[in-house]
């Protein structure tokens, strides 16, 4: 049972668009919620973040919205730009807990 | 500054033999995790250090793993005997966490290749 699921294995957006990437999750006892870059042959590295008690955070030209009721958080990337081609990862904690559960990861393409 | 440095980067060797990987944590970071990346699974926790003391070794997937934490400043997870299907790439993470969590970011190393053959 999977419990962070990002359902499109990869999406291509043009330089200089806004890319969206969606994560769903089950667990309504998760209430922190973390997204990670990564680039081929290295490790996760860590994006941006938010907490439960707020439904969005910002940081330059990366959003992160949560949706509590969906069950749902996005990623918005505005603009694109091809240093962002990477293989983007959620996670999201409980509570009082360490242990990060990752979704299986969006292929993003910034085409030039 | 350094990050979390992970040794060696790439292992290619038989099926039977002893793997050991090498991890050290950013200086500082009470908190420490080994994870497991395949296409099967993705990313799974295989166990979780804090304070060199191992809290939860539940993503464990056999005896044939151990991880140690001698101190601060190194870990290793061992395989022995190593399989085929332990191939995978193995990261180890570290954080300024608490043992209950404290919404700190886990910070990553850049794996270790691992071909068993």
């Amino acid at each position: 049972d999977q419990q962070v699921k990002q359902n499109s294995p990869s999406l291509s957006v043009q330089e200089g668009r806004i890319s969206i990437l969606n994560c769903d999750y089950t667990n309504s006892m998760f209430d922190y919620f973390l997204w990670y870059k990564k680039y081929p042959a290295e490790g996760p590295t860590f994006l941006i973040s938010i907490s439960s008690i707020k439904d969005k955070n910002e940081d330059g030209r990366f959003t992160v919205f949560l949706n509590k009721s969906a069950k749902h958080l996005s990623l918005h990337i505005v603009p694109s730009q091809p240093g962002d081609s990477a293989v983007y990862f959620c996670a999201a904690s409980a509570a009082g807990t360490y242990k990060y559960i990752f979704g299986t990861g969006t292929r993003l393409k910034v085409l030039a | 500054d350094a990050g979390v440095i992970q040794s060696p980067r790439h292992e290619v060797t038989e099926m039977g033999q002893e793997v050991t990987l090498r991890c050290k944590p950013i200086s500082g970071h009470n908190s420490l995790f080994w994870y497991r990346q395949t296409m099967m699974r993705g990313l799974e926790l295989l166990i979780y250090f804090n304070n060199n003391v191992p809290i939860d070794d539940s993503g464990m997937p056999e005896d044939r793993f151990s991880a140690k934490m001698p101190n601060a400043s190194f870990s290793t997870l061992k395989i022995q005997p190593s399989e085929p299907r332990d191939s995978a790439v193995y990261f180890c993470a570290s954080s300024p966490g608490t043992r209950t969590g404290s919404n700190q970011p886990q910070h990553f190393g850049d794996g270790t290749r691992l071909s068993i053959l």
